[in-house]
């Protein structure tokens, strides 16, 4: 199983960077690593993904380990509306002949004003 | 441009009675999926579909059937729904094949259906 560790909840104040990590040592060479966001009661939205290097676009950053056994979502700046629950996901060939996302329980952010 | 779509929004049955799921995407994706998510839990793959005409089990799909109608819309059935099928159902769209690995398949979700089983 593609698994992936993360702490159940974090804090952070209004406007300022946010670091969610994530642990996935069981990682291969070809799984990409993904990051979606969950807003309350919507369906998940994409953030961001990666293989090796260190990405960045209009949402977040991701920091990956020269090991990729971990990662490191940055929110550069924490704003209400960034108020969810971070999945970090592998993804991963599931031997059936697809990839397949596979979701833990995430983290939930709670941003304080 | 409504991405994914889903009806009906919140249902209830009684435990045997049967219904579908509805779920259509306006953005010619190839690949279609359904996940239930459970209170305090991540999303759980029931069935997707890699491209119009086939369909695959995902990682818990009994209990369930699914149609791939057309390349835009994909159903989830339940034939004899059960208490333990009480769930937030979630159908989700992406552009490229799921039997290739690519960068850039990144998944739209459709905004859930609410569904009580007594």
């Amino acid at each position: 199983d593609a698994k992936t560790t993360q702490p159940n909840s974090m804090e952070s104040n209004e406007e300022e960077p946010v670091h969610l990590p994530c642990n996935h040592s069981t990682i291969s060479g070809t799984d990409y690593i993904h990051w979606y966001r969950q807003l309350p009661s919507q369906g998940p939205e994409y953030v961001i993904h990666g293989l090796t290097s260190n990405v960045n676009n209009r949402m977040a950053s991701l920091a990956i380990a020269e090991d990729r056994k971990s990662s490191t979502l940055i929110l550069h700046r924490a704003t209400l509306r960034d108020a969810a629950v971070y999945y970090c996901i592998l993804k991963k060939y599931s031997g059936a002949g697809s990839y397949q996302l596979t979701f833990g329980k995430g983290t939930k952010l709670s941003v304080i004003p | 441009n409504a991405g994914v779509t889903q009806t009906p929004k919140f249902q209830v049955l009684k435990t045997g009675q049967s219904m579908t799921l509805q779920c259509a995407q306006d953005m010619n994706h190839n690949s279609m999926y359904w996940y239930r998510q459970d209170p305090g839990m991540g999303l759980r793959l029931i069935y997707y579909s890699a491209s119009e005409g086939t369909t695959d089990k995902g990682e818990v799909p009994n209990g369930y059937n699914v149609s791939r109608l057309n390349k835009r819309e994909f159903s989830l059935r339940l034939e004899s729904a059960a208490p333990s099928q009480t769930s937030v159902y979630f159908c989700a769209s992406s552009e490229a094949p799921m039997r290739v690995s690519t960068s850039t398949d990144t998944q739209y979700f459709g905004p859930g259906t609410r569904l009580t089983v007594l």
